[in-house]
């Protein structure tokens, strides 16, 4: 069975500081993806970003970076100088990688984060 | 995201009444998936279909509900005598077909809110 476990029901932070995300998975697939969504206060889902299982190369795109690693199914997502607007809910999701489970996706809790001026 | 259309974005029903929920995939898009977002246990998978299938509907509830994807037009999630329980959010997300790695993307969202 899947599960993501994002331990953080709440972050809290000033703006300007970094805030990071932690998401930690399950899962006896050998091939997977992992995703990260934000839900802002108007309640849609955004996605931000998607890795498969075999790309482990950490990345950075403007103020989100990644950090996955297999060893300890672990993928946390970083805000660097965090700003209002980043407040939202943050979800981390597990997607197997087979036709057949692709887009069942497992959801964590959430990460709910408050940025204040 | 913004290609996924549902509506009504607020519902409100009574107890008893039944709700409908529509969802227009991203144009091209021929798969659609339903999430249900319950207040305490998060955001669930529901079901899985295509055009004129359904191809997976493990996660939902064996009473009262239903979806369909018609050939043509919205896909449709009916919730037949509401109870207090289903009000949620429930999201509908779309792909253009099963590709592994593809991105799935959501929509809006539609509230329920059963009185």
């Amino acid at each position: 069975a899947q599960k993501v476990t994002q331990a953080q029901t709440e972050i809290s932070v000033v703006e300007k500081e970094d805030v990071t995300l932690d998401c930690v998975y399950e899962t006896r697939d050998t091939t997977y993806y992992l995703f990260w969504y934000k839900q802002p206060p108007s309640g849609e889902l955004v996605f931000l970003i998607r890795r498969n299982s075999f790309d482990e190369q950490n990345e950075i795109s403007g103020r989100y970076s990644w950090n996955f690693q297999k060893s300890t199914s672990s993928f946390n997502f970083t805000i660097t100088a965090s700003q209002v607007v980043d407040s939202a809910v943050y979800f981390c999701a597990l997607s197997g990688g087979t036709t057949d489970s692709w887009g069942k996706l497992q959801f964590g809790a959430g990460t709910q984060v408050v940025v204040t001026p | 995201n913004a290609g996924v259309m549902q509506n009504p974005r607020h519902l409100v029903r009574r107890r008893g009444q039944e709700a409908r929920l529509r969802c227009s995939p991203m144009k091209g898009h021929s798969h659609v998936y339903w999430y249900r977002q319950l207040p305490e246990e998060g955001l669930k998978f529901m079901v899985y279909l295509q055009k004129e299938n359904i191809i997976d509907e493990s996660g939902m509830p064996k009473e009262r509900f239903s979806a369909e994807f018609p050939k043509e037009g919205p896909s449709i999630l009916r919730i037949q005598q509401v109870v207090r329980g289903d009000s949620a959010a429930y999201f509908c997300a779309s792909s253009p077909r099963v590709r592994v790695g593809n991105t799935i993307y959501f929509g809006e969202g539609s509230w329920l809110t059963v009185v």
